[in-house]
């Protein structure tokens, strides 16, 4: 499975924007970039994916880098609530083999 | 609609136990994953379904680990003779198919003592 490298921890001020980053410079031409999170004793729960083109929906923003080696995560204005570890996966969404594979993920810390 | 429902929520049993896992998806949805999550670490892949085959179980530690879908639908997770080191949370997802997004539950947290 291709691997990501992700920071191990974040912090940010409530209100402001967070950019997640997300290396992933082994990726094959069929990997998705996937991210989920996972609130304190929560499963995870989906936030975003993309493939070539930057995406965007009402959770988030996913910019992905040209040569697509590496993602980042954009939340627009962090709140309390987005305090998670966040993940960034990639998945061949093409083929037969469509687990996902979690690595430790980046802690980001929300302050008031 | 309902998610994905995990029972029992918390499990304690004593080390050399039978224990059963049980994942309800949400109605449906084709693929159901299980994974496991110990403190600090992201989850880890046990076994994934498509209907009611087992599609890749690689992540299986060993034979005491076994999990079924009989009938396309709920799953079960079993582990025999549980050891110490089983203890984590297990969680369970399911997608429409096998290339959208997952729903995981709750997790059923397992305790052998």
């Amino acid at each position: 499975d291709a691997k990501t490298t992700q920071p191990n921890s974040m912090e940010s001020n409530e209100e402001e924007p967070v950019h997640l980053p997300c290396n992933h410079s082994t990726i094959s031409g069929t990997d998705y970039i996937h991210w989920y999170r996972q609130l304190p004793s929560q499963g995870p729960e989906y936030v975003i994916h993309g493939l070539t083109s930057n995406v965007n929906n009402r959770m988030a923003s996913l910019a992905i880098a040209e040569d697509r080696k590496s993602s980042t995560l954009i939340l627009h204005r962090a709140t309390l609530r987005d305090a998670a570890v966040y993940y960034c996966i990639l998945r061949d969404d093409t083929g037969a083999n469509s687990k996902l594979t979690f690595g430790k993920g980046i802690t980001l810390s929300v302050r008031p | 609609g309902a998610g994905v429902s995990q029972t029992p929520s918390n499990k304690v049993t004593e080390k050399g136990k039978y224990v059963e896992l049980r994942c309800d998806p949400i109605s449906g949805h084709t693929a159901l994953y299980w994974y496991r999550q110990s403190l600090g670490q992201g989850p880890e892949f046990l076994i994934y379904f498509q209907g009611t085959g087992a599609a890749d179980d690689s992540g299986l530690p060993n034979d005491r680990f076994f999990a079924v879908r009989p009938e396309g639908s709920v799953s079960t997770l079993k582990i025999q003779r549980t050891e110490r080191g089983d203890s984590a949370v297990y969680l369970c997802a399911s997608s429409y198919s096998l290339s959208t997004e997952a729903f995981f539950g709750q997790g059923t947290r397992l305790t052998v003592v």
